[in-house]
């Protein structure tokens, strides 16, 4: 069966380090999006991608970055990781490029912790 | 820029009761209009979607939404509450003139037996 993967699932950290999270999918789809979920401020987007070489800026882009070498990754970069980024992280896929009436299919989530 | 607002982070009913999740938004204009639903420690899962056909949407597990413009609203119902149904809602915007979605700070529900 088709599925989104994220890892690692827990991931702890110390400030100033590089982090990147995984996020692969097999459904073959064109959309790929990343966000945060943090108490009382639900999800907010970080970074999305329609295809292959696309990246675009979410609400909340600062200190993240991402690249799609191909259809299936979509890895989350923190640059230098900082307490405030202490949050649960979900990637998301969807099918057809920039469509944004479509189902997101989400991941399992990534809990990352900063100290 | 689109956003959303869910009015109650914490809704609780007992098993069998209405269940009102409201959602309002704003879009300058026709938005397209989600609800996902998030058990405990697990990604999202689409409920509903509204993409500008029927303006009653009804989804899985028995819920529905009704769009009203004149109303900016977007409310998730269900006729009767399961203990299954405790979860996190979120209602979610898209702005077709836009290319990102935006989601509401989610509301808890909480079923009694």
């Amino acid at each position: 069966d088709a599925e989104i993967t994220q890892s690692p699932r827990h991931k702890i950290t110390e400030t100033g380090r590089q982090v990147t999270l995984a996020c692969h999918q097999t459904w073959n789809h064109n959309n790929m999006f990343w966000y945060r979920q943090d108490l009382g401020h639900g999800l907010r987007l970080i970074h999305y991608s329609y295809g292959v070489q696309d990246t675009n800026k979410g609400e909340v882009s600062d200190g993240y970055s991402v690249s799609r070498s191909n259809t299936e990754d979509l890895p989350l970069t923190l640059e230098s990781a900082a307490s405030s980024q202490t949050s649960v992280y979900f990637c998301a896929s969807s099918e057809s490029r920039g469509r944004l009436q479509e189902t997101q299919y989400f991941g399992p989530g990534t809990r990352l912790l900063v100290l | 820029a689109q956003s959303v607002t869910q009015l109650g982070s914490h809704v609780s009913v007992s098993e069998g009761a209405l269940v009102l999740l409201r959602c309002n938004y704003s879009s300058s204009v026709p938005p397209y209009l989600f609800w996902y639903v998030q058990y405990p420690n697990q990604g999202l899962q689409l409920l509903l979607k509204y993409t500008s056909a029927a303006t009653l949407v009804k989804g899985i597990n028995g819920f529905e939404a009704e769009f009203k413009k004149s109303e900016t609203s977007f409310h998730l119902t269900k006729p009767s509450a399961h203990m299954s149904d405790a979860a996190e809602y979120f209602c979610a915007v898209s702005d077709p003139g836009n290319n990102d979605m935006r989601f509401g700070a989610g509301t808890r529900l909480t079923v009694k037996p």
